[in-house]
């Protein structure tokens, strides 16, 4: 069981958003604004896609955002592209850790 | 451009021992903590453990405590992952991953493609 939950999986039809959210507790998500998002396609490396909560590191389009609301963050994707069908995975800074936890990630299908 | 190349992974019996290695190039090495991420077959990422730039800062998760050591050789550029006492569930695709800041700032940019652990019996 993953310190961060996430729902397995979200989907969307070309164009729209989906949101994919990550629920953590006081003693990560809800302290630190240290959340972060990764990008996984099959048999690929994790890409970074927002750093900081909110934080777009260069390269990655305008299309992504995230936010943060007491122990939940949220990973927003606009206008949704076939090539942002992938895994999803939120992390964050734990006191209770020893450094970060991640969450199990979420399958995002584009229909 | 900064990459991360990973090496070392392997068939290995349960008991067994493994070095992995990341040669780092395009950044100053000795001035950013890295770490090791893994992801067994079908599974989420794991934070396995980081080093600070001087290599003087080391962390773990607490199933590899006493049977991993992280070190690096800052002359080389190199950061490695010495496992011993292998075991069935050290199964995984192994990561190195580049903290962005000198400290251990929670999360990490970029990541190298990875080096496959297999532990059978």
């Amino acid at each position: 069981q993953s310190a961060l939950t996430q729902p397995a999986s979200v989907s969307g039809s070309p164009g729209q958003s989906i949101t994919i959210s990550c629920t953590g507790t006081s003693s990560d998500v809800g302290t630190y604004s240290l959340v972060s998002w990764y990008q996984q396609h099959p048999g690929k490396a994790p890409k970074l896609m927002i750093y900081e909560v909110s934080k777009r590191p260069s390269g990655v389009s305008n299309r992504f955002s995230g936010s943060k609301s007491g122990n939940t963050a949220s990973l927003t994707i606009s206008g949704l592209q076939a090539e942002d069908e992938a895994d999803y995975y939120c992390c964050s800074y734990a006191r209770s850790s020893t450094y970060v936890v991640f969450g199990g990630g979420t399958k995002l299908t584009v229909l | 451009e900064v990459q991360l190349l990973e090496s070392g992974g392997g068939l290995v019996q349960p008991g067994g021992s493994l070095r992995l290695s990341c040669a780092a190039s395009g950044f100053t090495f000795v001035g950013y903590t890295m770490s090791w991420v893994r992801q067994a077959p079908g599974k989420g990422l794991e934070w396995v453990s980081g080093i600070s730039g001087s290599g003087t800062n080391t962390k773990y998760i607490d199933s590899v405590k006493g049977r991993f050591t992280i070190s690096r050789d800052n002359s080389k550029n190199t950061l490695y992952l010495q496992m011993n006492s292998l075991r069935a569930e050290d199964t995984a695709v192994y990561y190195c991953a580049k903290d962005p800041y000198g400290d251990y700032t929670g999360w990490f940019d970029p990541w190298g493609q990875g080096t496959l652990v297999t532990v059978f019996s």
